[in-house]
């Protein structure tokens, strides 16, 4: 069975471009986590989304960071414009569905570095 | 605020020896921990899991501990092997949280030949 994939892997861009990350969860997962993990820290939840409705999105940044789930599958996030300080790495993460025991797979991630 | 403390950045261990890695947490409110193993460039997958009922948890050379009236848990690692060099994070969660982990800063834990 594939895990949680990512793209891209890595990715260089000046301050002030626009960014995108794609996630595809683990088929039939319905919730999906987006992760912000700087250097030396914890994963930290932007966004959950049960199904294709944002149903946690308090920690998101809203002024620059948008995320969408249109069918309830795969997901994007975006950053417009990017900021030196959002240089982290962005991981994505799903569950067959929240509020129970049910644990969290996570993708690879995305390392952004802005320059 | 730091709800999930790891205060050790880093552990080093030799091999076959035990691996002790400790977590605290502030929030009472938290009753489900989970620890986390990370690899360079791959992502954190699950390890251990201990709910707030329980005080020990155990699967294989991994065991939980659950202390909550000092609101401190730790993974054993026993025996420690090479192949269990990685960072460990600590993650709690509460009822109606919706599954939302709050993870510790994580320890790197070294086991050496």
């Amino acid at each position: 069975e594939a895990g949680v994939v990512q793209s891209p892997r890595y990715k260089i861009i000046e301050k002030k471009q626009p960014v995108a990350f794609w996630c595809n969860p683990i088929s039939g997962h319905n919730t999906l986590y987006w992760y912000l993990q700087n250097l030396g820290q914890g994963p930290e939840l932007l966004i959950r989304y049960e199904n294709e409705e944002a149903v946690d999105d308090s920690q998101l940044p809203k002024d620059r960071f948008s995320a969408e789930r249109l069918k309830g599958v795969d997901s994007t996030l975006k950053i417009q414009p990017a900021e030196l300080g959002d240089s982290a790495v962005y991981l994505c993460a799903s569950s067959l569905v929240a509020g129970a025991n049910n644990e969290q797979f996570f993708g690879p991630g995305t390392r952004l570095t802005v320059l | 605020d730091q709800q999930v403390k790891q205060n050790s950045p880093s552990l080093s261990v030799q091999e076959g020896r035990i691996s002790i890695l400790n977590c605290d947490y502030t929030n009472s409110m938290f009753d489900y921990f989970l620890w986390y193993k990370k690899y360079p460039a791959e992502g954190p997958t699950f390890l251990i899991s201990i709910s707030s009922i329980k005080d020990k948890n155990e699967d294989g050379r991994f065991t939980v501990f659950l202390n909550k009236s000092a609101k401190h848990l730790s993974l054993h690692i026993v025996p420690s092997q090479p192949g269990d060099s990685a960072v460990y994070f600590c993650a709690a969660r509460k009822t109606g949280g919706g599954n939302k982990l709050t993870f510790g800063t994580g320890t790197q834990l070294k086991v050496e030949l």
